[in-house]
């Protein structure tokens, strides 16, 4: 399996401000980008995820940009609240094998 | 989410213990998957299950071993637990959507394991 690099490893921002996480894969057969958010103490639940055929979806605040001739998609997170003080892991699906490899994940925190 | 359940939540052993971590689910998903994480390191997948008689090796399956008793139970052994097995382990689920690959995974609440 692939490796997916994820940037930064941590990020501050003020409420409001729009934290940016990037990510980038190797492997051209994945087909399916989610990403993750995980809170203190809990498993990761799904956010939002992509397909290749789209650059952007968006769901409430978070956007995914999908830039599939870089192999490269982002995470915005506009109008950053508080409440979204997580760490965030954005991973790929190759159909060959049906199981996601995941980035090193980022840590977001979101100042009052 | 409760429909995946791990037990213990907590675990502490000593060096060369044999250990078991359980999961169940009431999602009815055929497919189950054993993941650790550490800090900086991210999820990283140990084994996969797609239905009770299929079991594949993840990227790190050294060390580790699994049992899929039914389709709603999943459980992972480390047959002698040593330090660097110290880490928290994810139990997690999915299920095909028809017509595509989509892969959505439902998460456990995690067993924080601490090898000594």
């Amino acid at each position: 399996q692939q490796q997916v690099k994820q940037s930064p490893q941590s990020l501050i921002v003020q409420k409001g401000g729009i934290p940016i996480i990037n990510c980038a894969y190797e492997n051209t057969a994945f087909d399916y980008f989610p990403w993750y958010q995980q809170f203190p103490g809990k498993g990761p639940a799904l956010l939002i995820a992509i397909r290749p055929d789209v650059s952007e979806k968006k769901e409430g605040r978070f956007t995914i940009s999908f830039n599939k001739s870089a192999k490269q998609f982002s995470l915005h997170i506009m109008d950053s609240q508080p409440g979204d003080s997580a760490t965030y892991f954005c991973a790929a699906s190759d159909p060959r094998y049906s199981t996601l490899t995941f980035g090193k994940g980022t840590m977001l925190l979101v100042s009052p | 989410d409760a429909d995946v359940t791990q037990t213990p939540r907590n675990r502490i052993t000593k060096t060369g213990k044999r250990i078991m971590l359980e999961c169940s689910q009431t999602k009815g998903h055929d497919r189950m998957y054993w993941y650790r994480q550490d800090p900086g390191l991210g999820l990283r997948l140990i084994y996969y299950s797609f239905d009770v008689k299929d079991i594949n090796k993840g990227e790190i399956s050294d060390g580790y071993s699994v049992s899929r008793q039914a389709q709603a139970k999943f459980s992972l052994s480390l047959e002698s637990a040593i330090p660097n097995q110290t880490a928290l382990y994810f139990c997690a689920t999915s299920d095909l959507v028809a017509g595509g690959s989509y892969n959505e995974q439902f998460f456990g609440p995690g067993t924080r394991l601490t090898v000594l």
